[in-house]
């Protein structure tokens, strides 16, 4: 079975430039997740969905984040513009559903490099 | 709010020598508890978990974790480790009724000596 897919795995871009990421759950599953991961601060949730819909973004930094999930089999994180202290490796997650035993299922993440 | 700790950063053991990982949490309720392993350049893949029932909960490759309710703790453990068990380790707290939002620990990296 396919798991969580993010693309691309690694993003080298300069500052200001605009940076998207991107997700595929897994099939089934209803609710997505998006974390941050750095040394500093460790891993961070910063935005979830259920049934592509944002239940909670009080994780997402600053205005310069967004993300989105058009349909379930989707989603996109997006900073604009981006800064230095942007980098970080950044994971996408899935589960089954909200609210219940069911575990996150984590994607191999996105290492963006702000140059 | 949960929160998790995990108060070993890093642990050095031999190949073969049994391993226990600290985790405690703060949590008002009865939680949902994780332990789940970083390989470098790699995901977060689930090792075990803990909803509810046996406080002994097994895991793959071998792990198993125990739950003690009184000390607050989810410590991780394995018999005999082997070389490809070095990796970066986390212990997570999820809030029923609460989207299942995940705390992590702040990790502990195992590396392991021949």
């Amino acid at each position: 079975d396919a798991g969580v897919i993010q693309s691309p795995r690694h993003e080298v871009t300069e500052m200001g430039q605009e940076v998207t990421l991107r997700c595929k759950p897994i099939s089934g599953h209803n609710s997505l997740f998006w974390y941050r991961q750095t040394m500093m601060r460790g891993l961070e949730l910063l935005i979830y969905f259920n049934n592509n819909v944002p239940i909670d973004d009080s994780g997402m930094p600053e205005d310069r984040f967004s993300a989105k999930m058009p349909n379930a089999s989707f989603s996109t994180l997006k900073i604009q513009p981006s800064e230095p202290r942007d980098s970080a490796v950044y994971f996408c997650a899935s589960s089954l559903e909200l609210d219940s035993n069911q575990p996150q299922h984590f994607g191999d993440g996105t290492r963006l490099s702000i140059l | 709010a949960q929160s998790v700790t995990q108060p070993d950063i890093h642990i050095t053991v031999s190949e073969g020598a049994s391993l226990e990982l600290r985790c405690n949490y703060s949590y008002g309720a009865t939680p949902y508890l994780f332990w789940y392993v970083q390989s470098p350049g790699q995901g977060l893949q689930l090792l075990l978990k803990y909803f509810s029932g046996d406080t002994l909960v097994q895991g793959i490759k071998g792990f198993e974790a125990e739950f003690k309710r009184s000390q607050s703790s989810f410590n991780l453990r394995k018999p005999s480790v082997h070389w490809s068990d070095a990796a970066e380790y986390f212990c997570a707290v999820g809030a029923k009724n609460a989207g299942n939002m995940l705390t992590f620990g702040g990790g502990t990296r195992l590396m392991v000596k021949p």
